[in-house]
C-alpha cells in the first residue's frame, strides 16, 4: 500500500535553533517529492519539490534531502523563527504519469521564543 | 500576481442547505483540485479537472459536485451538507497533471461549518 509517514508528529522548538523532519514512504513507482509549508486555517505552500535524481535542495533557511534507495526524506530548519511555527507537510507523487498524490499526515512545528 | 483565490474564506450553512464554493487562479494552469482537510489531517482529494475532463475520486461522496465553467473558475458544490462535512476546502491547480507539471499551487481555503 502507497503510505507516506512524517515523524515526529509534533515538535516544539525555541527560537534559533535547528530542527529536523522526518518522511519515509512507500510509494512505487515514485515520480517526485515535495515539502509544504501549511500555516493555520491557509493553504499549504511549496517548499521543495525533488525529482528521483536530486539529493538535496535548498529554499532559504529550508533543506530538503532525498535518499531514493532507503525511502526517506528530511527537511532540515536551520535558525528557526517564530513564523516557521506550521503544520509541515511531505507529499510524494507516484503512478506511471506521476500524477497520483500521497500526502503524510504532517508534523506540527511550534517554534516559541 | 499569479495566484489562487477561493472565496468565501469561511462559510457556515445548516444542516442540509446546499453551499457552493468557489475558487479562481490566474495562473492559466489545466488543472484544478478540490480537497478535504479536516483537523489535523492530511488533505483528502475529492476531485479533479484536467481543462474540461472531470475526474472523480473513487470514494468521494455523491454529495459533492464540481463544476468548472472556464479555465479560471471551478466550484465545489455540497447538495445537502451534513455535520460530517465541516472542514476546510482547500483548491489547487497545477500546470500538467505529469510528473514536475503536477507541483499544485494552493488556495488559502475556505472553512466550512455546517450546524
Amino acid at each position: 500500500k502507497n503510505q507516506v509517514e512524517q515523524s515526529p508528529q509534533s515538535l516544539i522548538i525555541l527560537e534559533g535553533k535547528n530542527c529536523t523532519l522526518q518522511c519515509n514512504y512507500t510509494v512505487s513507482p515514485f515520480s517526485n517529492l515535495r515539502w509544504y509549508k501549511q500555516d493555520t486555517g491557509r493553504g499549504p505552500v511549496s517548499l521543495t519539490i525533488m525529482t528521483f535524481s536530486e539529493n538535496t535542495k535548498s529554499n532559504g533557511r529550508y533543506t530538503a534531502t532525498l535518499d531514493a534507495d532507503t525511502k526517506q526524506s528530511s527537511l532540515h530548519i536551520t535558525a528557526s523563527q517564530l513564523s516557521d511555527s506550521a503544520s509541515y507537510i511531505c507529499v510524494v507523487s507516484w503512478g506511471e504519469y506521476g500524477n497520483k498524490l500521497v500526502f503524510g499526515a504532517g508534523t506540527i512545528l511550534r517554534v516559541k521564543s | 500576481d499569479a495566484m489562487v483565490i477561493q472565496n468565501p474564506r469561511y462559510q457556515v450553512t445548516q444542516f442540509g442547505k446546499p453551499v457552493t464554493l468557489s475558487c479562481s487562479q490566474t495562473l492559466n494552469h489545466n488543472v484544478m483540485y478540490w480537497y478535504q482537510q479536516k483537523s489535523s489531517q492530511a488533505p483528502k482529494l475529492l476531485f479533479h479537472y484536467y481543462d474540461k475532463d472531470f475526474n472523480n475520486e473513487a470514494d468521494t461522496p455523491d454529495n459533492f459536485q464540481s463544476r468548472r465553467p472556464n479555465t479560471s473558475f471551478c466550484f465545489l458544490d455540497i447538495r445537502s451538507p451534513g455535520l460530517g462535512d465541516t472542514a476546510m476546502y482547500l483548491c489547487a491547480t497545477s500546470r500538467g497533471a505529469q510528473g514536475a507539471y503536477n507541483e499544485q499551487f494552493f488556495g488559502p481555503g475556505t472553512r466550512l461549518t455546517v450546524l
